[in-house]
């Protein structure tokens, strides 16, 4: 079963930062949190991923509470192009297993 | 950055044959790699876990007769989907992880199946 849990779908305005939450409430203090989305009929493309801190690169930021049982992955100025479903994954510890939950259905509206 | 190869993107074949999807590390190496299905609307599901030098292991409900694995080098992962019937049509995608713990796993682009 999955292990996290996400709302099904959201809209966000082009141009305005998009705020995708994740719940993780069964994490280990060892695992990370790991983020991808899915443009239609390709594969999942590789965002960002924490332990315990913030982290921010090119793409996003995540923002991960200080207890860890839940994560925000911000879009600072979404696009058109950042229409997708946004998986969080808690990897199953110790076996490298992604087991992938329903995702968030993201469309940025023009 | 690391880059996983999957091929081929697509493929039509009639209903009886068997089709083979290969997974390649470009980049690195891997000692695991993972199969996933996708059906329209729905989420990646598991199916495998293909490792270097020994058996796969499947996730519940996965005929291991049905998708052969092979994982006969450190970069090559292939899945063959034998005597494939139409409702074996879907989304074929696999990743692999980094070697270094708590990296990523990359993902290839995945393999559309249609069986008429």
């Amino acid at each position: 079963d999955a292990k996290t849990t996400q709302p099904t779908s959201m809209d966000c305005a082009e141009g305005r930062a998009a705020n995708l939450p994740c719940n993780h409430s069964t994490i280990s203090g060892n695992e990370y949190v790991y983020w991808y989305r899915q443009i239609h009929s390709q594969g999942p493309q590789y965002i960002i991923h924490g332990l315990k801190n913030n982290e921010t690169n090119e793409m996003a930021s995540l923002i991960i509470t200080e207890d860890r049982k839940s994560s925000t992955l911000i879009l600072p100025h979404a696009t058109l192009r950042d229409t997708a479903v946004y998986y969080c994954i808690e990897e199953e510890a110790g076996t490298y297993k992604y087991i992938f939950g329903t995702g968030t259905r993201l469309k940025v509206l023009a | 950055g690391a880059v996983v190869s999957q091929h081929p993107s697509w493929v039509i074949c009639k209903s009886g044959t068997s089709v083979k999807i290969e997974c390649r590390s470009l980049d690195f190496q891997a000692t695991t790699m993972f199969w996933y299905r996708q059906f329209p609307k729905q989420s990646l599901m598991l199916m495998a876990t293909s490792n270097e030098g020994s058996k796969a292991t499947y996730e519940q409900g996965v005929e291991k007769d049905k998708f052969l694995i092979n994982h006969a080098s450190l970069t090559l992962s292939t899945l063959t989907v034998t005597s494939a019937h139409p409702e074996d049509s879907s989304f074929y995608i696999c990743s692999a992880p980094l070697p270094e713990w708590g990296q990523p796993q990359h993902f290839g682009d995945g393999t559309r199946l249609s069986i008429l």
